[in-house]
């Protein structure tokens, strides 16, 4: 079965320090790998799509590389207002365009 | 411009009643997505629609559950005879009618069954 498992599950960084977080996939024909931001209580936020092994894409203190096999997001020198979930979904070539999306990481960073 | 949006932003039913959940999408978008998300787990997609046309409800549960985007107005995503289990956030995605395109999601609306 096609999934999208995201590692660690939840992540506690000191503000300034460095780190990456992991999404992993199984999907068979990838369309397109997407990155979302969610704070408490709110709809996820959109941050990155990548289509192709290679590609990166940056915003701010977030950098999204994609490989055949796993997506990395890495947070360089985060401050506490990125603390949330980061969620990862995947978007089959063939087929509708739903997302599947894996359980996130719950990110919290500390002044 | 704005964003996805969603009414109510919280809605309490009790056992079978009904549910009526609503998406108005984002300017230029004609595709809608709902998608599910149960306390402590990650987001499910339910079901696809465009104008007038359900593209793939292979999400959506088999009773209970249907979804409609009409040619006027918003999609509404309806809950029939509600049940302690339908108790999440669900969120309403749109997108431009473009393979592949981002999806950009509303606010959600938390339905609370008791």
């Amino acid at each position: 079965e096609d999934q999208v498992t995201q590692s660690p599950e939840a992540l506690r960084l000191q503000e300034g320090e460095s780190s990456s977080l992991n999404c992993s996939y199984t999907v068979s024909g990838l369309r397109g790998l997407f990155w979302y931001r969610q704070d408490p209580g709110k709809g996820p936020e959109f941050l990155f799509t990548l289509y192709s092994a290679g590609e990166e894409k940056e915003k701010e203190r977030l950098k999204a590389t994609l490989t055949k096999k796993e997506s990395f997001l890495h947070i360089t020198a985060p401050k506490p207002e990125d603390s949330a979930t980061y969620l990862c979904a995947v978007q089959y070539r063939e087929g509708t365009d739903k997302l599947i999306f894996g359980t996130g990481t719950r990110l919290q960073v500390f002044p | 411009n704005a964003g996805v949006m969603q009414n109510p932003r919280h809605l309490v039913r009790r056992r079978g009643q009904e549910a009526r959940l609503r998406c108005s999408p984002m300017k230029g978008h004609s595709h809608v997505y709902w998608y599910r998300q149960l306390p402590e787990e990650g987001l499910k997609f339910m079901v696809y629609l465009q104008k007038e046309n359900i593209i793939d409800e292979s999400g959506m549960p088999k009773e209970r559950f249907s979804a409609e985007f009409p040619k006027e107005g918003p999609s509404i995503l309806r809950i029939q005879q509600v049940v302690r289990g339908d108790s999440a956030a669900y969120f309403c995605a749109s997108s431009r009618p473009v393979r592949g395109e981002t999806q950009y999601f509303g606010p959600g609306t938390r339905l609370l069954v008791l």
